[in-house]
């Protein structure tokens, strides 16, 4: 199975700073991957897919890159709804794998 | 605004067969394929198992053969068994599809909430 390592674990940051997670792969996934935001008890939503495509309505603030087997998902100015965990996914091998998550918290 | 419903038992005892269904409400689309992860307490997200559009149906091997997947597609609507369950199985599953023709997850249903406990 492809490994996703997620980090950090938790990152907690000031409303308007840039944050940054990062996602690595065990080998590689061309561009296979995607990103999710999950609040509790909400439903995950799709932020980003193929590593930099910013899905359907997502706001500007959030962008992806990177391929192979290095990724980041980096929201430029952090904001109160924001709070989630995110987590990276690739879909280019079965099963398909997910990273642990990153818990954003605001400072 | 189309959504993922889905519903099942919440609570089972070791052995019994966890049952979950999931249904598109509010619109209609043609999905590449449909799928079911879950996530069990303090731990990541586990892919459980895809069904295609033309019922190609692959699972992870972790399940070991306990899981089966199918799609009806004259109700529109997919499900998982999953037998002989065990407290590891406790966990929130989720069903999962794309809206259209294409390899990535951009629907997802709310979640349900399974508990396996004597």
């Amino acid at each position: 199975d492809i490994q996703m390592t997620q980090s950090p674990s938790t990152l907690s940051a000031s409303v308007g700073d840039r944050v940054t997670i990062t996602c690595r792969a065990s080998q590689t996934i061309y561009s296979w991957l995607a990103w999710f935001q999950h609040k509790s008890g909400k439903a995950p939503k799709l932020l980003i897919y193929k590593a930099s495509n910013l899905d359907s309505g997502v706001p500007s603030r959030f962008s992806g890159s990177g391929s192979g087997t290095e990724f980041t998902l980096t929201i430029s100015s952090l904001q109160p709804d924001d709070v989630a965990t995110y987590y990276c996914q690739q879909y280019d091998l079965y099963p398909r794998t997910f990273g642990r998550g990153t818990k954003v918290e605001i400072k | 605004q189309v959504q993922l419903q889905q519903w099942g038992a919440g609570l089972l005892k070791p052995s019994e067969t966890l049952s979950l269904t999931c249904a598109v409400s509010g619109g209609s689309f043609s999905s590449y394929y449909w799928s079911w992860i879950r996530q069990p307490p303090g731990k990541e997200l586990e892919w459980i198992a895809e069904v295609d559009h033309s019922g190609t149906i692959i699972y992870n091997p972790s399940l070991k053969s306990r899981a089966t997947i199918s799609l009806d597609t004259s109700n529109n609507h997919f499900s998982l068994k999953l037998t002989s369950v065990t407290a590891a199985d406790t966990a929130v599953y989720f069903c999962a599809t794309p809206k259209g023709f294409y390899p990535y997850l951009d629907l997802w249903g709310q979640g349900t909430l399974v508990t396996v406990s004597s």
